[in-house]
This record gives C-alpha cells, structure tokens and sequence, in this order.
C-alpha cells in the first residue's frame, strides 16, 4: 500500500521562474493538502483540493496555485518565484468523508531552493 | 486565526530522562493532534484528542488535553534515542486545515 507520494525530492530554481511540484496522495484518500515549511517552522497550509476544487485556502498569494486530477493527484505551481519560497513543500492526503477524524498522511516532501 | 504555542522551543536531555512539552491556546480548541518529525523526515501523526481532560498513552508517550480544552501535553517517559525529533501539536480549521504550533525540537543525550 503506497503512501503519499511527491516528486521531485530537491528542486533549484532562479528568482523569477516557475515551478511545478506534483503529489500522488495514499491509496484510499480523496484529499490533498498542500503546506509549506519553512526551516525551523511548523508546515503552513497553502490550499486543500477535493473533487478537483479548491476547498480552502491558507493566507498565500495567488503566485501559488494548485490542481487536482481526477485519479486524486495533484499539483502545485508557484509563479515568479522569490527568495523567500524557499522552503519544504509537503503533500499531505486524507478521506474528505471523515472530517476531522482522518488524520493527515504526509509525502516526504520536495525542498525548493530558490537562488 | 487561533494560534498554538508550543514550549520549550528546544529541549535536551540525556537518555532515559523524561520530557514534556505543552501546547497553549488563547482560545478553546474542539480537538488537538500532535505530530512528530524526524530530522529530514515529514510530520507523522501521533494521535487526536477530542475530548476535554482526555488522557491517552503510546507505550512510553502519554497525551493529555486540558479540561478548559485550551491545552495540550506530551509527555515522555525514560527516552531513548529513537526519540529525537521535532514534535508538534496543530488543531483543525475548518475542512482538514491544520494548524501546526512551532514545534518543539528534542535532541538526546546517549
């Protein structure tokens, strides 16, 4: 039973560009999270998608966009990339049905470095 | 929004002493989820509590959650190396939204 599954591990990128993370959630799960960590920081949440819709949103700007597939992956894009967004990129999946009973599974992670 | 706060931000100790590390809100909170994380690894959930003055044990790990249900506590007793970590506690927002505190990072002595 695969879980959460997040490519690529390491990412760098120059200020300015673009960049797309992509996210495989747990076998069984409906919901992808996505947070960003920064180093030393909790993960801040950025969006959450179900059934192909953003559903809630963290206090990101619109630089950050995301996806969802009908198999339930997703995507994370960010747009003209600072210094600054530099940091730890989770996925996290779980079951929408389950509300607050469905504890989050976490992907490893990609860590974007921005030069 | 609410915000968590964790301490120590830091903790050292030697192997078998014990630690705790709290978790504090201003305001009250319907449930409380802690998640540990490995150096280079990604938070794994520990577990949830729901219900005010909730106590619940992991082997050497007790969780508590205050009866006013603005606080939280996790307590380790005699720990081991595979301890080490950076432990936190987050709250759900709405639809699966977590709120992570800072975390709490224990190192350990061997």
């Amino acid at each position: 039973d695969a879980g959460v599954t997040q490519s690529p591990t390491h990412l760098i990128k120059t200020r300015g560009q673009q960049v797309t993370l992509r996210c495989s959630p747990k076998s069984g799960h409906d919901t992808v999270s996505w947070y960003q960590q920064a180093l030393g920081q909790g993960p801040q949440f950025i969006f959450q998608y179900y059934e192909e819709e953003e559903r809630q949103r963290g206090n990101f700007p619109d630089r950050f966009s995301g996806h969802q597939f009908p198999n339930y992956s997703s995507e994370l894009n960010v747009n003209a990339l600072l210094l600054g967004d530099s940091a730890l990129y989770l996925c996290a999946s779980s079951r929408y049905a389950r509300g607050y009973n469905s504890p989050l599974h976490f992907g490893n992670g990609t860590r974007l470095t921005v030069t | 929004g609410q915000q968590v706060m964790q301490i120590p931000q830091y903790q050292h100790v030697q192997e078998g002493e014990d630690f705790t590390t709290y978790c504090n809100s201003s305001t009250t909170l319907s449930n409380i989820q802690w998640y540990k994380q490995r150096p280079g690894g990604h938070p794994v959930f520990l577990i949830q509590l729901v219900k005010s003055g909730e106590v619940k044990k992991q082997k050497r790990l007790t969780f508590q959650f205050g009866e006013a249900k603005k606080n939280s506590s996790l307590h380790i007793t005699a720990t081991q190396t595979t301890d080490v970590g950076t432990y936190f506690c987050a709250y759900i927002q709405g639809a699966q939204k977590l709120v992570f505190g800072q975390g709490t990072r224990l190192t350990i002595n061997p």
